[in-house]
């Protein structure tokens, strides 16, 4: 079936410029999240949303950071005036939001800011 | 308390070895160990999965040794092939779930010489 998936693959803007990243999550899964991952390092989690409950918004960088979950489906990660700083890949996975599900992750955005 | 530590950072093993990543932990509430395996361009996926009640699960040539009381456990790759060569990330949940309940090693960057 269908997995997780990301678009655009790949993103680059200019410092300042206002970026949407999108995530279609696997049909069913209540539970969606959002990782950042640098070169080369670990998986940094941003965002996570379960059903309709308040998403946790804890692993946020900044308030230039956010999140939204339409119709508990389709996410958006949303970086405004963006910074070098902020160039990685933007994994988002999905599960069935029982505890231990597997994360299922898409391929991720890979966003470069010049 | 919430610290997943993975070693090493990176790992190079001639083909037909043994890979060896291992992960240790201090919060003992933790228990569910799983580990994801990341190609290059691609997101992470579920390898393999342990809980505290055994001390070891083999699947194939991919096994999870636990030791409970060291508060550690490990990845062994057996007979070690190029196809392995990826990126292996540790994890551990607690008992409350969620994305705060889910936490990620910093990863093992693993190379199969052929």
């Amino acid at each position: 079936g269908a997995g997780v998936s990301q678009s655009p693959s790949n993103k680059v803007t200019e410092k300042g410029k206002d970026v949407e990243l999108r995530c279609d999550p696997i049909s069913g899964h209540t539970a969606l999240y959002w990782y950042r991952q640098s070169l080369g390092q670990g998986l940094e989690f941003l965002i996570y949303f379960q059903g309709n409950s308040a998403p946790d918004k804890s692993g946020l960088p900044s308030d230039r950071f956010s999140a939204e979950r339409t119709g508990g489906s389709v996410s958006t990660l949303t970086i405004q005036r963006t910074q070098q700083e902020d160039s990685a890949v933007y994994l988002c996975a999905s599960s069935l939001g029982q505890k231990d599900s597997p994360l299922h992750f898409g391929n991720g955005t890979r966003l470069t800011v010049t | 308390q919430q610290q997943v530590k993975q070693s090493p950072q990176s790992l190079i093993v001639q083909k037909g070895g043994i890979s060896i990543i291992n992960c240790a932990y201090e919060n003992t509430a933790f228990d569910y160990f799983p580990w994801y395996q990341q190609f290059p361009g691609k997101g992470p996926a579920l390898l393999i999965a342990i809980r505290p009640d055994v001390s070891e699960k083999k699947e194939g040539r991919f096994t999870i040794s636990f030791n409970k009381s060291a508060k550690q456990f490990s990845l062994h790759i057996m007979d070690s092939q190029p196809g392995d060569s990826a990126t292996y990330f540790c994890a551990a949940s607690n008992p409350g779930g969620g994305a705060d309940g889910l936490t990620f090693g910093k990863g093992t960057h693993l190379i199969i010489q052929p």
